[in-house]
């Protein structure tokens, strides 16, 4: 079965300082997978996605992801936190041609 | 930007009353969705819906749910006799294409409706 592990709960940092949000996923083959942003009150955005065509993947507002197969990771970062990347953040693991499965969430918290 | 809507943004029923939710996805868009999630737990896949049929479920999703496409832009979710278990945010998704084995469409989420059953 494939799935997702968000290896953190939460996260803070300041503004201005690297984001890393961590996600290990388990498949027996190469997956589709995706980061995903909900900020309070609104709907789930796609960040950006991985469909085996590049290991680096840029998203919208600077965020990127690295597939590591070695690893079976897919880590994703931002240079820079905003303060209007406060957000919970969710990676995602394709379970088929259809349905996602959700990790479990990480909150990002900035602070000034 | 086209986006997918949804209502309404709440709705409060008492137990034993069914609901039904509705969706409007993006226009072009073939494939369907719907998941939940309950209060402090992630976000869980319920059905996939194409060409008017039901593409694949998940155990959450048994006889007390049932989808439909009732005409060219509404797409819903038919709780048929609530429970307070079902209290949750309930997501709509649609996309363009659904998927080809390994390689998955891109999904575009919905706000969402908050269910609270009483």
């Amino acid at each position: 079965a494939q799935s997702v592990t968000q290896l953190d709960s939460h996260v803070s940092v300041s503004e201005g300082t690297p984001v890393l949000l961590r996600c290990n996923y388990s498949s027996s083959y190469s997956p589709s997978l995706f980061w995903y942003v909900q900020h309070p009150n609104k709907g789930l955005q796609l960040l950006l996605k991985y469909t085996s065509a590049a290991t680096l993947v840029k998203g919208i507002n600077g965020f990127e992801a690295e597939f590591k197969k070695s690893e079976t990771s897919f880590h994703l970062t931002k240079p820079s936190a905003h303060m209007s990347d406060a957000a919970e953040y969710f990676c995602v693991v394709s379970l088929s041609g259809y349905a996602l499965n959700f990790g479990k969430g990480t909150s990002l918290l900035v602070t000034p | 930007e086209p986006e997918v809507t949804q209502t309404p943004s709440h709705q409060v029923t008492q137990m034993g009353q069914e609901v039904i939710l509705r969706c409007v996805p993006i226009s072009n868009h073939l494939y369907f969705y719907w998941y939940r999630q309950i209060l402090g737990q992630k976000v869980e896949f319920l059905v996939s819906f194409y060409n008017n049929e039901i593409s694949e479920k998940s155990e959450i999703f048994d006889d007390q749910f049932s989808v439909e496409r009732p005409d060219g832009s509404n797409f819903t979710l038919k709780i048929r006799s609530t429970k307070l278990e079902d209290s949750a945010m309930y997501f709509c998704a649609s996309s363009e294409m659904g998927g080809s084995g390994r390689i998955t469409d891109t999904q575009y989420f919905g706000p969402g409706t908050r269910l609270t059953v009483l």
